[in-house]
């Protein structure tokens, strides 16, 4: 059972334009809840992360967006950049398990 | 520099021939974990441990073991490798399991193909 999805196997976006990945979840314990992006060969990077006790938090260009009662999340990258091509998982962290569960990844394409 | 090291980077072996593949981070993180990242699939943690010789099951632990004897080290042990194990392969650490210091760091990843 998929705790955490990400619906969107792929986006396309213009070059300037933003960016919106979603991501849903199931479990109403995940805490804390963060955005890791891969670049091929590499291993994922950190990217911004948010508490459950928050709906918003930014950084840069980077702002991501909790709705509990949805349990829905979403990382708006304003603006997109070229350089931003690349595969974006989210992930869930259940306190009290301690485990942290991902997305299964959308591959965004920024086109300049 | 800060980082996470895995070894090999690349391995292709045969059905029930063991191997290991090394993780070690330089970070003082308590907390290590091993992914493994499958089309269609995201990434699955395995294995995690929240400090030297606590390790408990992620959601794919089947035909895997793991060890903390050290701090640095979390090795991936897979005893009788299996064809369904042919994956890529990820070990991560972070300063603490949850909270502001849940981000973790991976490793560049371990290409595993078991024939």
């Amino acid at each position: 059972d998929q705790q955490v999805k990400q619906n969107s196997p792929s986006l396309s976006v213009q070059e300037g334009r933003i960016s919106i990945l979603n991501c849903d979840y199931t479990n109403s314990m995940f805490d804390y809840f963060l955005w890791y992006k891969k670049y091929p060969a590499e291993g994922p990077t950190f990217l911004i992360s948010i508490s459950s006790i928050k709906d918003k938090n930014e950084d840069g260009r980077f702002t991501v967006f909790l709705n509990k009662s949805a349990k829905h999340l979403s990382l708006h990258i304003v603006p997109s950049q070229p350089g931003d091509s690349a595969v974006y998982f989210c992930a869930a962290f259940d306190g009290g398990y301690q485990k942290v569960t991902f997305g299964t990844g959308t591959k965004l394409q920024v086109i300049p | 520099e800060a980082q996470v090291t895995q070894n090999p980077r690349y391995l292709i072996t045969v059905t029930g021939k063991k191997l290991t593949v090394t993780c070690s981070q330089n970070m003082n993180h308590e907390y290590m974990s091993w992914y493994r990242q499958d089309p269609g699939l995201g990434l699955r943690q395995i294995y995690y441990s929240m400090n030297v010789e606590v390790t408990d099951k992620g959601d794919v632990p089947e035909g895997y073991k793991v060890s903390r004897k050290e701090k640095r080290n979390f090795p991936l042990i897979l005893e009788s490798p299996s064809p369904n194990q042919t994956s890529l392969y990820f070990c991560a650490s972070s300063l603490s399991p949850g909270g502001n210091y849940n981000e973790q760091f991976f490793g560049p990843g371990t290409r595993l193909t078991v024939l």
